[in-house]
């Protein structure tokens, strides 16, 4: 199994550019998670989706983000425009099933910096 | 919201040492997971329980899910140099159900000197 994927893996970015991060869950897997990592903050849920359906988007930090998932084996992230407090690790990952299980699947997360 | 305190934030160990850290919550949790973080890879599930009281083991890691379950414990025996990262406890306040409301502590970073 490949796992979750991830790209790209490093992203270095002006401010004001439009990011786009993109994730593959495990397949198979029904439930898909974004979150953002800091040192201050720790690990953050940003958005999920249950079969390709946006289910909390709560955790999205303004309007400048904005996820899709147009398929069971597609994610996107976005920023725009793109801010220097955007700076951190950006995960995805990937449950079997939302109410059958619990357990996290992480990608290798993307390194955005934003100068 | 729930929150999850961890500690020790950081430890520097010798090699060979045992560890030991512990995650703490103000409110109840009936699952709680353990993940571990390589330097520049995605958390990895090292470890899940599912009952107060019960007592995991993983190889060298034994982690314990505390009888109020307000609390849990992870447990490494002879740390070696591939023990290196960031440990996580993550919970739910239920239990059979799905990963969207886990509650994730800030992590322990753990570092081995050799």
């Amino acid at each position: 199994d490949a796992g979750v994927i991830q790209s790209p893996r490093h992203e270095v970015t002006e401010m004001g550019q439009e990011v786009t991060l993109r994730c593959k869950p495990i397949s198979g897997h029904n439930s898909l998670f974004w979150y953002r990592q800091t040192m201050m903050r720790g690990l953050e849920l940003l958005i999920y989706f249950n079969n390709n359906v946006p289910i909390d988007d709560s955790g999205m930090p303004e309007d400048r983000f904005s996820a899709k998932m147009p398929n069971a084996s597609f994610s996107t992230l976005k920023i725009q425009p793109s801010e220097p407090r955007d700076s951190a690790v950006y995960f995805c990952a990937s449950s079997v099933h939302r109410g059958q299980d619990e357990k996290l699947f992480f990608g290798s997360g993307t390194q955005l910096s934003v100068l | 919201g729930q929150q999850l305190n961890q500690s020790p934030q950081s430890m520097f160990i010798q090699e060979g040492e045992d560890v030991s850290m512990n995650c703490t919550s103000s409110s109840i949790f009936n699952t709680w997971l353990w993940y571990k973080q390589d330097p520049g890879e995605g958390p990895v599930l090292l470890i899940a329980l599912y009952k107060a009281g019960e007592l995991t083991s993983n190889g060298r890691l034994t982690a314990q899910f505390g009888i109020t379950r307000k609390d849990s414990f992870l447990n490494i025996s002879a740390s070696i140099p591939s023990d290196v990262g960031i440990y996580f406890c993550a919970g739910l306040p239920y239990s059979g159900g799905g990963a969207d409301g886990l509650t994730f502590g800030k992590g322990t970073h753990l570092i081995i000197q050799p």
